[in-house]
Formats: C-alpha cells, structure tokens, sequence
C-alpha cells in the first residue's frame, strides 16, 4: 500500500521557467510533508516542510502547496536553475505512528 | 568535521554471507534510521534507534539485525544476505525523530550488491 505517491518519474524544464513536481497521498493523518532532494552519489537533503494545517510554505525559490481536500502537494520551483537538476521526494510524516513515508521520487532536469 | 558517514561506500558480495554496514554520526543526535532505496520504492525504513540500547522495526526488517551500543554509531548487519537485499543503503540522524518536522540528516549511501 504505497500511501506516498509521486506520478512523474522525470520532469524536463527550461533555465528560467517554473519546476511543478507533484505529490499524491492517501491517509489524511499525515502530520507534515517534506521535500527532499537527491544528488547522485549522494544522500538526500532536506528542502522544505509544511504543517497540515497550513496551505503553503514558501522558503526563497521554492514553495510547497498543500490542498487536503485532493489529499495532494506540490513543490514551486522559481525560476529553475540547472543546479536544481536532481532527485525530488515527497515525504509525510505521522507523528503518532512513528513513519516517515516517502514517495519513489521524481527526476527533475532543467536544461541550460 | 561534524556530519555522519557510511562505510563502505560500494560493497559486492555473495548470497548467504554476512555483511555488516556501518554509520557514524558526530552530531549525538538521539534518533539514528536505516533506509533502504529501491526503484519505485522510494526510500523505505528498515530499522530506527531512539537512544543506545533502544531500537524498532521500520517497514521492512525482515533480514536486518541492529544494535546501538553507543549514541554515534549504529550499524546494520545482514546476517545472511540474499539478492533481494541489492540496494543503495542510507543512514540518517535526527534530534527528535519523529515527533516533529526537523528533518533527517542523511549520509552518503552505501551501494550493496549481493551476487
């Protein structure tokens, strides 16, 4: 039961344009999302979190959207730049169950 | 300098033998977490430490044996590995687990391939 998912494998954007990477999930108790990202050879590093109870988050470039009613997020990435080019997660937290669950994760390539 | 680290780093070895992956953390963070990342998966957790001495069973255990004798260290060992344990393996810390949105701190990854 995959109670994270992330749809988009890969995502390819322009230097300069705007990164939309989506996240889906199932159970409504999620406490916090979070958004990770991945280099290659490298472990994941932590990006950006969001409360449940809030809509948005917004930390320089990048903000996260919440809408609990889709059960759904997502990750604004503005404007993109080619050092943005990694592994994207998407990770929910449930405070009460002890898990952090993250999705499969997406490749994000913005082009020069 | 302050971080945590994984070794080794690339490890290829047989089905049935043993093999024991180590972290270190120099932050004396309380939680220590064992993940394992598999295509399609995502990262899934297979063991986490609230202190020394105290460890659980993430999302996958079966195959995995932990120990924490000391805060810094938290080793993962397969007792008697088998393919379906090929994986990159990833240790993190944290202050406070999961009873709050501080993040996790990862390593590096250790690429373990059981032939």
């Amino acid at each position: 039961d995959q109670q994270v998912k992330q749809n988009s494998p890969s995502l390819s954007v322009q230097e300069g344009r705007i990164s939309i990477l989506n996240c889906d999930y199932t159970n409504s108790m999620f406490d916090y999302f979070l958004w990770y990202k991945k280099y290659p050879a490298e472990g994941p590093t932590f990006l950006i979190s969001i409360s449940s109870i809030k809509d948005k988050n917004e930390d320089g470039r990048f903000t996260v959207f919440l809408n609990k009613s889709a059960k759904h997020l997502s990750l604004h990435i503005v404007p993109s730049q080619p050092g943005d080019s990694a592994v994207y997660f998407c990770a929910a937290l449930l405070t009460s169950g002890s898990r952090l669950t993250f999705g499969e994760g997406t490749q994000l390539t913005v082009n020069p | 300098d302050a971080g945590i680290t994984q070794s080794p780093r690339y490890k290829i070895t047989e089905t049935g033998r043993q093999v024991t992956l180590m972290c270190h953390q120099t932050w004396s963070h309380s939680y220590m977490f064992w993940y394992r990342q598999d295509l399609g998966h995502g990262l899934r957790l297979i063991y986490y430490s609230a202190a020394a001495d105290i460890t659980d069973k993430g999302e996958v255990p079966d195959g995995y044996v932990v120990s924490r004798s000391k805060t810094e260290n938290f080793p993962l060992t397969l007792e008697s590995a088998t393919r379906s344990q090929t994986s990159v393996y990833f240790c993190a810390s944290s202050h406070t687990g999961f009873y709050s949105n501080q993040p996790q701190h990862f390593g590096d990854g250790t690429r373990l391939s059981i032939l």
